[in-house]
């Protein structure tokens, strides 16, 4: 069967630097999406893999190794704000997206 | 973000009720989707809609029962709801299905069976 594997809950420091990750296991692989949902609202495109390395957007990086199976979310300098669920997503051979249940993560001051 | 509309946001229903969702796009789109999402589980693909014609129909219950007459709005009828039917659902839309088309959702509706 398909899978996305991403940890329920994480907990961080406003102003740290906090790694969400995410494993996978598909059949095939045509890239990996990274949403932000705040609570009661509209999940939002954050970013999207489909070669391995780094792609950074300001303070969010996403990394994907596709030999692993393996992504993860990096968020810097953490702000209020940034508490949220974050739900990974993977497209399979049929162009299908498979979603993890997400990470909720909540910022402490 | 106000791409996608869906109303109501909130709905209360009882078991034999009759009611729809509606979901619109501003977006000059060609796919739609319906996706559920309950606490703490994936969201949940139900049905896909590209170019107005359903390609996808993931084993969603016949109490479910979309329609789609246009390429911007898609509708989500529902009757004799269960109670395991409360979630949120999830319309979302994209320029085409397939190749790295990222998704647009809208903020959902609130169901309460």
């Amino acid at each position: 069967g398909q899978n996305i594997d991403q940890p329920t809950e994480m907990t961080a420091t406003e102003g740290a630097i906090v790694q969400i990750n995410c494993t996978y296991q598909t059949s095939g692989f045509n890239g990996l999406f990274w949403y932000q949902q705040h609570a009661g609202e509209a999940p939002t495109f954050l970013s999207y893999n489909v070669l391995d390395g780094l792609e950074e957007k300001g303070r969010f990086s996403s990394f994907l190794s596709r030999s692993k199976g393996y992504s993860y979310l990096l968020l810097k300098e953490l702000q209020m704000k940034d508490s949220a669920s974050y739900l990974c997503a993977v497209r399979d051979s049929n162009y299908q997206l498979i979603w993890g249940a997400g990470t909720k993560l909540i910022i402490k001051p | 973000e106000t791409g996608v509309t869906q109303t109501p946001r909130h709905l209360v229903m009882g078991m034999t009720n009759k009611k729809s969702l509606k979901c619109e796009q501003h977006l000059g789109h060609n796919a739609m989707y319906w996706y559920k999402q309950s606490a703490k589980k994936p969201l949940e693909l139900m049905f896909v809609y590209n170019f107005k014609e359903q390609t996808e129909n993931n084993s969603v219950p016949s109490r479910f029962s979309p329609e789609c007459p246009n390429s911007s709005h898609l509708f989500l009828h529902l009757h004799t709801l269960q109670p395991e039917d409360s979630a949120l659902y999830l319309c979302a839309s994209s320029l085409k299905v397939g190749d790295a088309e990222t998704q647009y959702f809208g903020p959902g509706t609130r169901l309460l069976v």
